[in-house]
């Protein structure tokens, strides 16, 4: 089984900035990553497929990279409607695995 | 637009069943794989079950593997998780999303529902 291990679990940061949250899958997953924001008392929201395709509607300032083993997800200005929880997805194989989360907050 | 209603959550004892439901509108039901998620309380995301579009392929959580079943009804436009067995753990709110494509796996989850809160308790 594919196992995603998400850091940080907590990050603090300020309007403006840039945030970056790894994601490291326990082996090769070539680009089956995807990344969603979730918002207190929300549903998750997708933001990134295939490891770095931007979902339709989602702001350009949020971007994914990586393959094999290692993705990153990038808030590229973080804006104050960014304050959420973030997660990594592997749609490679069954069963399917999210990482455990990273908390963005001020 | 793609709307997704969760219904048949509630408070359970343990070792009871409970079943779920998840009425789909606003896209062609039968075209897409669909996913259980849940979430337990202030926890992450954990995924729990997926179906193919006909229903053919299903697969499960191995925290779930023999006491939960997925199925679905296309002519209802309706996706169902049968839970038996129920532990303190299976604690959370339970999530029905759609799968951007026929694929169960490969692609992303690009729909979800607002969930229902099942309680597994004495």
């Amino acid at each position: 089984d594919v196992q995603m291990t998400q850091s940080p679990s907590s990050l603090s940061a300020v309007v403006g900035d840039r945030v970056t949250i790894t994601c490291r899958a326990s082996q090769s997953i070539y680009t089956f990553v995807n990344w969603y924001q979730q918002k207190p008392g929300k549903a998750p929201n997708l933001l990134i497929y295939s490891a770095s395709g931007l979902q339709s509607g989602v702001p350009s300032r949020f971007s994914g990279s990586g393959s094999g083993t290692d993705f990153t997800l990038t808030i590229s200005g973080l804006q104050p409607e960014d304050f959420a929880v973030y997660y990594c997805q592997q749609s490679h194989s069954t069963p399917i695995a999210f990482g455990g989360g990273t908390k963005v907050e001020i | 637009q793609v709307q997704l209603v969760e219904s048949g959550g509630g408070v359970v004892q343990p070792g009871r069943s409970l079943r779920l439901s998840c009425a789909a509108s606003g896209f062609t039901f039968s075209n897409f794989g669909m996913h259980w998620v849940r979430q337990a309380p202030g926890k992450g995301l954990d995924w729990v079950a997926v179906m193919s579009n006909d229903g053919s392929n299903k697969y499960y959580a191995d925290s779930v593997k023999g006491r939960f079943t997925v199925s679905r009804d296309n002519s209802k436009n309706t996706l169902y998780l049968q839970m038996h067995s129920l532990r303190a753990e299976d604690t959370a709110v339970y999530f029905c999303a759609k799968s951007r494509d026929t694929s169960i796996i490969r692609g992303p989850i690009v729909s979800w529902g607002q969930g229902t809160l099942v309680i597994v308790s004495s």
